[in-house]
């Protein structure tokens, strides 16, 4: 199985922080990776897909960005609505995998 | 709109059974592979199953393949989870998911539903 080392666990942030997470895959998964939020008791949202491709609706301050081993989710300007759990899948290989997840509070 | 409405969810005891559902809307159900995916309390992201769209090709993680069957019904719009010999670690929320342009690439998800194990 492919594992995705994802870090930081947490971090915290002010509003209007830039704010950059980052997945490391145990082998080349090409792009094939997508970036969700999770808020507690919601259904995860996709942000990313394929690595860089920003999903309909989402905020343009959410990007994506690296192709083989390692990516970032980047939040140019931390809003609010942003304090979240973020996850990166990587659907290259079978079975799909997930990050561990990085919790983003307020500092 | 994309709609995922699990149900199903509850309080068992190890060994005992259950199933989950998930009602689709806003898609053409049956032209899509759906997947479930859990998340036990406190943790990450975990996939449980994928069913491809007519049905025929399913997928299982390690942990539940034996004991889960991924099942759908394109008439109803409705995806199945059949959880057998449950165990404690089998507890946490199930979302439903779909797939989007590839295999494992899932775009949307349900809410969930809370399938507790415990004695």
């Amino acid at each position: 199985d492919i594992q995705m080392t994802q870090s930081p666990s947490s971090l915290s942030a002010s509003v209007g922080d830039r704010v950059t997470i980052t997945c490391r895959a145990s082998q080349g998964i090409r792009n094939d990776l997508g970036w969700y939020q999770q808020k507690p008791g919601q259904a995860p949202k996709r942000l990313i897909y394929a690595a860089s491709g920003l999903q309909s609706g989402v905020p343009s301050r959410f990007s994506g960005s690296g192709s083989g081993i390692e990516f970032t989710l980047t939040i140019s300007s931390l809003q609010p609505e942003d304090f979240a759990t973020y996850y990166c899948l990587q659907h290259n290989s079978y079975p799909p995998t997930f990050g561990q997840g990085t919790k983003v509070e307020i500092k | 709109e994309v709609q995922l409405l699990e149900s199903g969810g509850g309080l068992v005891q190890p060994g005992q059974s259950l199933r989950l559902s998930c009602a689709a809307s806003g898609f053409t159900f049956s032209n899509c592979a759906m997947s479930w995916v859990r998340q036990a309390p406190g943790k990450g992201l975990e996939w449980v199953s994928s069913i491809g769209s007519r049905g025929r090709s399913t997928y299982y993680a390690d942990a539940v393949k034996g004991r889960f069957t991924i099942s759908r019904d394109n008439s109803k719009n409705t995806l199945y989870l059949q959880m057998n010999s449950l165990r404690a670690e089998d507890t946490a929320v199930y979302h439903c998911a779909k797939v989007g342009s590839a295999w494992w690439d899932f775009d949307y998800w349900g809410q969930g539903t809370l399938v507790t194990v415990s004695s």
